[in-house]
């Protein structure tokens, strides 16, 4: 059963506008978030976390926002150049290991 | 960049036949994991290790063991390889700071049985 859940499998975004991907999670005793972004024949890169005693982590055009009552965070990306154009996952920790999502493939349009 | 390498990149194998593969990192770090990646699945982990000869399952075990005889190295066989088990494998390895758990990946190893 999936624990973590990104419902959006595309996005497809102008360049220099928002990207928005969201994920949802459902084991409580998760308390820290991590997105990674992932290029084709690479692997997948560390890009940013939030601990889950806070609601936002700012780190340049990256944005997370995590709302514990809804057991929901969002990744903001803004604004969004064609070098974001990959796959996104949401992953979850309670302990030493991660629980991911399926991924989002976000495009960034010209 | 972490120093994480995993070896072969690319292999074919036929079904029935054992396949080992290799994860080597320099930096010392005291977790290392193995997942794979499916379309519509993301990624699932097989084995982790908390230390040498220390591993445990993951949710997607059955057919796969692992061996950690040193710090630096994490190996994944397959017994008796199967189609199902044609996938990408994604080594990683995270460090020992509690509250942190970034996990660092390595480039991956795209695996095909015939």
């Amino acid at each position: 059963d999936q624990q973590v859940k990104q419902n959006s499998p595309s996005l497809s975004v102008q360049e220099g506008r928002i990207s928005i991907l969201n994920c949802d999670y459902t084991n409580s005793m998760f308390d820290y978030f991590l997105w990674y972004k992932k290029y084709p024949a690479e692997g997948p890169t560390f890009l940013i976390s939030i601990s889950s005693i806070k609601d936002k982590n700012e780190d340049g055009r990256f944005t997370v926002f995590l709302n514990k009552s809804a057991k929901h965070l969002s990744l903001h990306i803004v604004p969004s150049q064609p070098g974001d154009s990959a796959v996104y996952f949401c992953a979850a920790s309670g302990d030493y290991k991660l629980s991911f999502g399926a991924g989002t493939t976000v495009t960034v349009r010209a | 960049d972490a120093g994480i390498t995993q070896s072969p990149r690319h292999k074919v194998t036929e079904t029935g036949t054992p396949v080992t593969l290799r994860c080597h990192q320099t930096e010392n770090h005291r977790y290392m994991y193995w997942y794979r990646q499916d379309p519509g699945h993301g990624l699932r982990l097989i084995h982790y290790s908390y230390g040498v000869k220390d591993t445990d399952k993951g949710e997607v075990s059955d057919g796969y063991s692992v061996s950690r005889s040193k710090t630096e190295d994490f190996l994944l066989t397959l017994e008796s390889a199967t189609s199902s088990q044609t996938s990408v494998y994604f080594c990683a390895i995270s460090g020992d700071r509690r509250g942190s758990y970034e996990q660092y990946f390595g480039p991956g190893t795209r695996l095909t049985v015939t």
